[in-house]
């Protein structure tokens, strides 16, 4: 089962930013997303499709319907460029999509 | 605080084994289930294992099964990672992760990584 992801998406600062995740059938299953800056461990920014751990800004949100899910920064700051991964299960595994690199400038 | 922290990472020569380890600390370690996610160089992640709570069921991802065995102390609060038989393309930082549920609306669960170790690196290379 494979989760495609565009490599790299860059946003303005104060704009929005979209991050797709396609897998067949993506829709029917949960969504999680991990940010990971560089040297850094990745950090979980959203589960169950669009809900925030404690500590993740409101800016962060989620969807998914269909093939695709997508993470949306609203208001993307400096601070969140960053490598985004998605990540769902099949078949009892865990799998990640490539990784999109979020670049703010 | 909630913490793990990864350790044995080596540089080894393909063929080689390695045994990796991650202890947990500042939550109930046998409540949670617990998984191995591996990053090669400049690459992306890649999920390795996984155990369950009580340590009775595992799951490998398909390239490592029958060389990589996974297992947990729930006296000493430690992960282990037992890698046989290694090549050079098992090359990569390995973070543990703690595994936690939610359940949904159709009465299932929906697991996620939510806290992170910081990695232990293994390098395979003659």
């Amino acid at each position: 089962y494979d989760l495609t992801q565009p490599p790299s998406v860059s946003v303005s600062p104060g704009q929005t930013a979209s991050i797709s995740c396609s897998g067949h059938k993506l829709g029917d299953k949960y969504v999680c997303w991990y940010q990971q800056k560089p040297g850094q461990s990745p950090v979980l920014v959203l589960y169950q499709d669009n809900k925030r751990p404690s500590g993740i800004p409101e800016r962060f949100s989620g969807s998914n319907s269909a093939d695709t899910a997508t993470l949306t920064i609203s208001g993307a700051q400096a601070m969140d460029e960053a490598d985004y991964y998605c990540q769902a299960w099949h078949s009892g595994t865990a799998v990640f999509g490539g990784g999109t690199k979020l670049t703010v400038l | 605080q909630v913490q793990l922290v990864e350790s044995g990472g080596a540089i080894v020569q393909p063929g080689r084994s390695l045994r990796l380890s991650c202890a947990a600390s500042g939550f109930t370690f046998s409540d949670y289930g617990m998984h191995w996610v591996r990053q090669a160089p400049g690459k992306g992640l890649e999920w390795v294992a996984q155990i369950s709570y009580d340590g009775i069921k595992t799951s490998y991802v398909d390239s490592v099964k029958g060389r990589i065995t996974v297992s947990r102390d729930v006296s000493k609060k430690a992960l282990f990672l037992q890698m046989n038989g290694l090549r050079v393309e098992d090359t990569a930082v390995y973070y543990c992760a703690r595994e936690s549920l939610v359940e949904v609306p159709s009465g299932d669960y929906h697991y996620y990584m939510d806290v992170w170790g910081k990695g232990t690196t293994v390098t395979v290379s003659s």
